[in-house]
């Protein structure tokens, strides 16, 4: 049972446009969600979080925009740039536990 | 950023076998991972490892699993024997504490292989 899921599985876009990733959870409990990037054979790497208590979190072109309601989230990457393109995983921790439950990952291709 | 380094970067071996993945954490790291990740599958916890302990495993961590770090060495994951369904991707990670907002660093993966 996939408690965090990811939409799009893959997603191409022109240089210049707003790529929009999808994100759901199940678990109410889960308190912190990353984003982690990973461009082919490197590290998976963090590049934006955010805690339930916003609904919002930007860091230069890429937005997170949460909904705990519907217990959704969505990564928006604006003007985007060949170089964006990498695997993006939605992931979800619950308190201490150290344990990260990940997505599947959207693959984004931005093209020139 | 911070590097999490792993060895072997691919590993083959025939089931049955014995096998060491090794994780070189950041250096100043208290608390570290593994996760597996099977071709096509969201990567998984399997582990989480301080002070010495394992402190919380998940289901997939089988009795032929272990880990351990030696005293400033490797963190080490150790699978003996090795079974098919052991072929994935296996991604060590290391954090300064455990609290939700810390970070956890990524290694590239090591491959695995078992035939």
């Amino acid at each position: 049972q996939q408690q965090v899921r990811q939409s799009p599985q893959s997603l191409t876009v022109w240089e210049g446009e707003t790529a929009i990733l999808n994100c759901s959870y199940e678990d109410s409990t889960f308190d912190y969600f990353p984003w982690y990037w990973q461009f082919p054979r490197e590290s998976p790497a963090l590049l934006i979080a955010i805690r339930p208590v916003s609904n919002k979190k930007e860091d230069g072109r890429f937005t997170i925009f949460f909904n705990k309601r519907e217990k959704k989230l969505s990564l928006h990457i604006t003007d985007s740039q060949p170089g964006d393109s990498a695997t993006y995983f939605c992931a979800a921790i619950t308190g201490n536990t150290g344990k990260l439950i990940f997505g599947l990952g959207t693959t984004l291709q931005v093209q020139p | 950023g911070p590097k999490v380094l792993q060895i072997p970067s691919h590993q083959i071996i025939d089931m049955g076998q014995m096998v060491t993945l090794n994780c070189d954490p950041v250096s100043n790291h208290l608390y570290f991972y593994w996760y597996k990740q099977i071709l096509g599958q969201q990567m998984e916890f399997l582990v989480n490892f301080y002070n010495g302990k394992v402190m919380e495993k998940s289901k997939l961590f089988k009795d032929q699993f272990s880990v351990e770090r030696p005293d400033g060495s490797y963190f080490t994951l150790k699978i003996q024997p090795t079974a098919l369904e052991d072929s994935a991707v296996y991604f060590c990670a290391s954090s300064l504490g455990a609290g939700v907002q810390d970070t956890q660093y990524f290694g590239p993966g090591t491959r695995l292989l078992v035939l």
